[in-house]
């Protein structure tokens, strides 16, 4: 079956643009969370959703960082006056609930370069 | 200090060797445990949970010491296609349903 997708698979943009990522989760899958890799780094956590709340967003650096997924399927990460340090992969994952071992599946990401 | 801390790394091993990782992490109420798989430039995908019995699959077998916080992933009888950066993971405790990651160990395993 399809798994999660994300556009675009690279962005380029110049310092103080503002950028849309996008996530289509796993058909069914209720759980969505935002991470961001940096070079030589694990993924960071950002944000996560239950169905189409944010029910922890304590991982967004600041204000510039924001995400919606109005209807509990697809999601957009919007990153406003992007800076030079916001440049890395961004991984968008779902998994079927909450639970302690529910596993999540990682999209491909979207490498984000700020010029 | 990190929530997840690995072996720094790389690893480079010849083809048949047997190779462990190690990961502490800071966090006692953690309830779940995992090693992701990450090859160059791709998505990080579920190796094996970890469970505090130990589990194994097939080369692969992983360990859970809770008392001392410790995980660990054995290889054995290593094979090309094993090279990629090995990440521990610590998953969802209490209210918050995230993975925190460790850093990653790199492997490379050589012919």
């Amino acid at each position: 079956g399809a798994g999660v997708s994300q556009t675009p698979s690279n962005k380029v943009t110049e310092k103080g643009k503002y950028v849309e990522l996008r996530c289509d989760p796993i058909s069914g899958h209720t759980a969505l969370y935002w991470y961001r890799q940096s070079l030589g780094q694990g993924p960071e956590f950002l944000i996560y959703f239950q169905g189409t709340g944010a029910a922890d967003d304590s991982g967004l650096p600041n204000d510039r960082f924001f995400a919606v997924r109005p209807e509990g399927s697809v999601s957009t990460l919007k990153i406003q006056r992007t800076e030079r340090g916001d440049s890395a992969v961004y991984l968008c994952a779902s998994a079927m609930g909450q639970g302690y071992y529910n596993e999540q599946f990682f999209g491909p990401g979207t490498r984000l370069t700020v010029l | 200090r990190k929530e997840v801390e690995q072996d720094p790394g790389p690893f480079n091993v010849p083809e048949g060797a047997t190779v462990a990782f190690n990961c502490t992490y800071s966090n006692s109420a953690s309830q779940s445990f995992f090693w992701y798989r990450q090859d160059c430039r791709k998505e990080p995908k579920l190796l094996m949970s970890v469970y505090s019995s130990g589990n194994e699959d097939g080369r692969f077998t992983a360990q859970l010491n809770r008392a001392s916080q410790y995980i660990s992933l054995l290889i054995r009888d290593s094979k090309l296609s094993d090279s990629a950066t090995y990440l521990c993971v610590v998953g969802p405790s209490g209210s918050a349903r995230q993975l925190t990651f460790g850093s990653g160990t790199q492997l490379t395993v050589l012919p």
